[in-house]
């Protein structure tokens, strides 16, 4: 059975670092790995999405890379803001599981940018 | 296109009563997913639609819980009896099989409290 974890639950940093958020999983057999942000009381939005066939993804400020091999992921902010503050959820679609869609998601981490 | 649409966005009842969830996904979409989401859970798929069939309810927690899909456009979940402990926020989402690796679409969600 596939579990995502995300270490750690919440992060606080002062505004203009770099930062990494982890991602691991369990089962290496994943179609895809996606990253969602999520702001208190709203949906989640996608980020990145990164297939099993590819290493990162980039967009603007945010870079994900994926190790399928270790189950690992990670999501790098670059020159964090305060408006990057907001809870980040990795998911993955296991590979058995493709053609049905399903994708299981990570506790997520609570990213906080101290001004 | 204005995204996947929920409603109603906030649901207050109480217990024993019936609730209805909606969700209009997003056009031409294929698939469509319910999640719930929980502190102590975190992100649940419960159900999920292909073509307005159902593929998989094994998330579904109990019977009081159903969900339907009369066509493309249109989905239901549905609690009854309601019980405080199903108090959460529920996400609908969809996705297009043949595009962008099956990335899925969040609505805002419904935050439903029972008290």
């Amino acid at each position: 059975k596939q579990e995502v974890t995300q270490i750690p639950a919440a992060l606080s940093v002062p505004e203009g670092e770099n930062l990494v958020l982890n991602c691991s999983f369990t089962d290496s057999a994943i179609y895809n790995l996606q990253w969602f942000r999520q702001d208190p009381g709203k949906g989640l939005t996608s980020l990145l999405l990164i297939q099993s066939s590819q290493r990162e993804q980039t967009s603007g400020r945010l870079n994900a890379s994926l190790d399928k091999s270790s189950g690992r992921s990670t999501l790098y902010i670059a020159a964090s803001q305060p408006g990057d503050s907001a809870t980040y959820l990795c998911a993955v679609r296991h590979d058995q599981y493709s053609s049905a869609s399903k994708i299981i998601f990570g506790s997520g981490t609570r990213l906080s940018i101290r001004p | 296109d204005a995204g996947v649409i929920q409603s109603p966005r906030h649901e207050v009842t109480e217990m024993g009563q019936e609730v209805t969830l909606r969700c209009k996904p997003i056009s031409g979409h294929d698939y469509l997913f319910w999640y719930r989401q929980t502190m102590m859970r975190g992100l649940e798929l419960l159900i999920y639609f292909n073509n307005n069939v159902p593929i998989d309810d094994s998330g579904m927690p109990e019977d009081r819980f159903s969900a339907k899909m009369p066509n493309a456009s249109f989905s239901t979940l549905k609690i009854q009896p309601s019980e405080p402990r199903d108090s959460a926020v529920y996400f609908c989402a969809s996705s297009l099989y043949s595009s962008s690796y099956n990335e899925q679409f969040f609505g805002p969600g419904t935050r439903l409290t029972v008290l």
